[in-house]
C-alpha cells in the first residue's frame, strides 16, 4: 500500500471550514507536513507538526495529528476562494531517502 | 534569492528523442529530488541526491539518469523518451533531511513535458 493517502477531492462553500485528512504508515516518522500547490505552480510549504504534537494552529490553520492512528488532518477555518489548490500531505523520516514521501493530494475547490 | 529554477516550463518531444531537464539552486542545499506529478498519482520521486557526487534512485527511476558534479545543479535526463513519461516535473532542495528537523523543500515551477 501506499505509504501516505489522502482522498483527492473536496468540495466546500466559501466562509465554511475545510478539513482535509492523510493517514501514513510509517511510525518513525518525525516531521509531517502540509504542502500547498496552486494552479501552474510547484509546491509550497504550508505547515508542518513535530510528530510528539498533538495539535499545531496557525491563524486559519490547524493541524491534528493522532499518532497512535497515523492519522493527520489539515483544518482551513472560513475558507475562501484563494484557498482552492491541491493540498499535499508529506511525512519526513530519519531513515531512507531523507526525502519527504508525498501523498496524492487533494483537490479542495471552494464555491460561492 | 532566485531559489529553485527549472528549465525549460514547456517541452514536447517526439518518441524516442533524448533531452536534459535542467534544475539549479543558489542555497547551497545539499538534498535534492526530482518527482514527476502524474493525475491522480500525486508526486512520485524518481532521483535523489544527499550531496555532490551521491545520487540514488526513488520509486519510479526507469527511463530517467541524474548526476550531480555540483551542489548547485541537478539535471534529469531523458534516456529515450516515451509517451509513458508525458509528466509535469519538479525538482526540490532542502537543507536538511526531512525526518531531522522542520526542513522546508524547496520547488522549482515545474517542466510539463509532452512525448508524442
Amino acid at each position: 500500500g501506499e505509504d501516505v493517502e489522502q482522498s483527492l477531492f473536496l468540495s466546500v462553500r466559501e466562509g465554511d471550514s475545510s478539513v482535509i485528512n492523510c493517514t501514513y504508515t510509517d511510525s518513525s516518522s518525525t516531521y509531517l507536513y502540509w504542502y500547498k500547490q496552486e494552479p501552474g505552480a510547484g509546491l509550497q510549504l504550508l505547515t508542518y507538526i513535530f510528530s510528539n504534537m498533538d495539535m499545531k494552529q496557525d491563524q486559519r490553520l490547524t493541524v491534528l495529528l493522532n499518532k497512535k492512528d497515523k492519522h493527520l488532518s489539515l483544518r482551513i477555518a472560513d475558507t475562501q476562494t484563494g484557498d482552492s489548490a491541491i493540498y499535499f500531505c508529506a511525512e519526513g523520516k530519519l531513515q531512507g531517502s531523507y526525502i519527504p514521501t508525498f501523498g496524492r493530494g487533494t483537490s479542495l475547490i471552494v464555491h460561492p | 534569492n532566485a531559489g529553485v529554477t527549472q528549465t525549460p516550463k514547456f517541452q514536447v518531444l517526439k518518441t524516442g528523442q533524448s533531452m536534459t531537464l535542467q534544475c539549479a539552486q543558489d542555497m547551497n542545499h545539499e538534498y535534492m529530488s526530482w518527482y514527476r506529478q502524474d493525475p491522480g498519482m500525486g508526486l512520485r520521486l524518481i532521483h535523489y541526491s544527499v550531496g555532490a557526487g551521491i545520487t540514488d534512485q526513488g520509486e519510479v527511476p526507469n527511463g530517467y539518469n541524474v548526476s550531480r558534479s555540483t551542489t548547485e545543479d541537478f539535471p534529469l535526463r531523458l534516456l529515450s523518451a516515451a509517451p509513458s513519461q508525458t509528466s509535469v516535473y519538479f525538482c526540490a532542495s532542502s537543507s536538511e533531511p526531512t525526518g531531522r528537523a522542520n526542513t522546508e523543500a524547496f520547488f522549482g515551477q515545474g517542466t510539463r513535458l509532452t512525448v508524442v
